[in-house]
Parts: structure tokens; sequence; C-alpha cells
């Protein structure tokens, strides 16, 4: 079956500090792949979405690049600012079937 | 206009209360999810929709009761909840079902007593 696997956090992290949060996943077929945020005492935004191989999602700084041969949809900012403080999930869907997220990692950065 | 809107945005209910959560959409969705989430974990799929039509229901229990009046709207109606089933209730919509690029609505806090 499908899944994601996400390092666990909590990442604290310096405000302008650089951020990766790995995503790795299992799929049959081709997945489209997904970064969802979710800031405290809200619902899920949809961060950057990639569809197929070698696609860059980009949005908010935020960066993540599907890549097949490792299996892995790793997310970078390259300077994070106290306001990036969130819980992030990765997920993923084939066609026609249901999101898949990852356990999700809390991200704190600090001023 | 991008927006999934959700009401009550708290509830409390006891165990012998019936109650209704209401989801709206306006951006022509056809396909339409409600999700339950725990603290510090990720969304877990409770009900689909696609084009009013359930076409998903992941074995929740059937004091859990979805419906669809219409294209934009979802309610989910709730009856003798236990208090584990306390929890964050998201609903989403999507352009058609299958799709993951989901918007979500900032959801109903349910607290169970």
């Amino acid at each position: 079956g499908n899944s994601v696997t996400q390092m666990e956090g909590p990442v604290t992290l310096s405000e302008e500090a650089f951020l990766t949060i790995n995503c790795t996943y299992t799929a049959t077929g081709y997945p489209s792949l997904f970064w969802y945020v979710q800031y405290p005492g809200e619902g899920l935004q949809l961060l950057l979405k990639a569809t197929k191989a070698d696609d860059k999602g980009s949005n908010k700084g935020f960066e993540a690049t599907y890549r097949k041969e490792t299996t892995s949809f790793h997310l970078e900012k390259g300077s994070v600012q106290v306001s990036d403080s969130a819980v992030y999930f990765c997920a993923l869907s084939t066609l026609g079937n249901k999101l898949v997220f990852g356990a999700g990692t809390i991200l704190r950065v600090k001023s | 206009d991008t927006e999934v809107t959700q009401t009550p945005k708290h509830l409390v209910m006891g165990m012998t209360n019936k109650k209704s959560l209401k989801c709206e959409q306006h951006m022509g969705h056809r396909a339409m999810y409600w999700y339950k989430q725990k603290a510090k974990k990720p969304p877990e799929l409770m009900f689909v929709y696609s084009y009013e039509k359930l076409s998903i229901n992941e074995s929740v229990p059937s004091r859990f009761s979805p419906e669809c009046p219409n294209s934009s709207l979802l309610n989910l109606h709730l009856h003798a909840l236990q208090p584990e089933d306390s929890a964050l209730y998201l609903c989403a919509s999507s352009q058609v079902l299958g799709t993951g690029e989901q918007y979500f609505g900032p959801g109903t806090r349910l607290t169970v007593t």
C-alpha cells in the first residue's frame, strides 16, 4: 500500500537558519506529492505540490523536488522565520485514491 | 473565493446529545471530505462525497452520519458520541475525487463530556 515517512520532530531552529524536513514515500503507480502546513489552531493549507518526477514545487520560500530514484520529497527553506512555526505534513495521492499523510513534523523557530 | 468555512468553531456536547457540524465551499468543487484529527496526529479520513453522493466511508461508527444537501454544503450529524470522539473535525474539498490538492476548513474543535 501507499505510505509516507517523515522525519520525527520537533525540529527547533533559530530565525534565519536553513530548514530541511525529510520525506520519503512508498507508492504503487505514479503518485502526486504534497506538503501541507498546519498553523496553530487552524486547518491544513496546501504549501506546495509536484505531480511528476523531477518537478520542483515552491511557495513562500519553501521548495521540494520530486525524486523518483530516491522516492523522496524533502522540504527546504533557506531562511526560516518565527512565523513558519507550524506542523508540516508530507502527503501523496495516486489517481482516484485518497490522500495519504505522513505523521507530521513540528517546526519551532526561535527569535 | 478559495475558502472552506466550518461552523461551529467549538462544540461541547454530552454523550446523549445530538448535534451537527456544517461545512460550506463556493469554489465549485465536486468532492467534499470529512476528516478527524487527534492532537499531534495527521488527519484521518472519515467520509468522502463525490457529486453529492457518498463515495467513501472509512468504516466510521454509525454515531457519525454525513449528509450532502447540495454541491456546496456538507454536514456531519453526531449522536451518542463517546469521549474518545473528542477531536478536531476538518472539512475539505477538491475539484474532483481523487486529487490530492484539497482545500481545508479551519475545523470544529469537538469535546464530548
